[in-house]
């Protein structure tokens, strides 16, 4: 059973724009959502969380939201730049399990110039 | 010092070889974890130590066994591999209770079973 969700293996956005990454999640106790950015070959970097308990948090060009009635949390990423291509995990945790993390299937984000 | 430091980058070993994959942090964190990466898949959880102690261990074969030799190393001993093993492998240390922060990846080793 897939708790965290990534829908969307790919996706391709214009250098500048906005960069929307979704993610969906069947466990509602969940505590913390976090979001990681790995390059090939590299270790997953955290970029930014969300506790359960807020709605939004933004840390400089990366924005996440959180919408608990359906379950689901986006991030924005504005503007868009070279750099930013990479695949980008959703992962979540519970603090029964010790804050284990329980990861989506990753969105690889491409960022045209 | 906020890096996870992993090594060997790269290993390539035989099925009949014995070998050992190392991290080290010096953040204090006192969870550390291994995960394995295949292409295109998130990290699956291997094992997790807590305060030095083996906390979780996600049916790992027993060709595969991790050790932890004080709070800032973790090793993970390697023997009689198969060619299926071969993966990114990850290091990871947090520190208990901070669910806020998530966990801070080594740059991992690719490990090729020939």
């Amino acid at each position: 059973d897939q708790q965290v969700k990534q829908n969307s293996p790919s996706l391709s956005v214009q250098e500048g724009r906005i960069s929307i990454l979704n993610c969906d999640y069947t466990n509602s106790m969940f505590d913390y959502f976090l979001w990681y950015k790995k390059y090939p070959a590299e270790g997953p970097t955290f970029l930014i969380s969300i506790s359960s308990i807020k709605d939004k948090n933004e840390d400089g060009r990366f924005t996440v939201f959180l919408n608990k009635s359906a379950k689901h949390l986006s991030l924005h990423i504005v503007p868009s730049q070279p750099g930013d291509s990479a695949v980008y995990f959703c992962a979540a945790s519970l603090m029964d399990s010790n804050y284990q993390l329980i990861w989506g299937a990753g969105t690889k984000l491409i960022i045209k110039p | 010092d906020t890096e996870v430091t992993q090594t060997p980058k790269h290993l390539v070993m035989g099925m009949t070889n014995k070998k050992s994959l190392k991290c080290e942090q010096h953040m204090g964190h006192r969870a550390m974890y291994w995960y394995k990466q295949k292409a295109k898949k998130p990290p699956e959880l291997m094992f997790v130590y807590s305060y030095e102690k083996l906390s979780i261990n996600e049916s790992v074969p027993s060709r595969f066994s991790p050790e932890c030799p004080n709070s800032s190393l973790l090793n993970l001993h390697l023997h009689a591999l198969q060619p299926e093993d071969s993966a990114l492998y990850l290091c990871a240390s947090s520190q208990p209770g901070q669910g806020a922060v998530g966990y801070t990846f080594g740059s991992g080793t690719r490990l090729t079973v020939v």
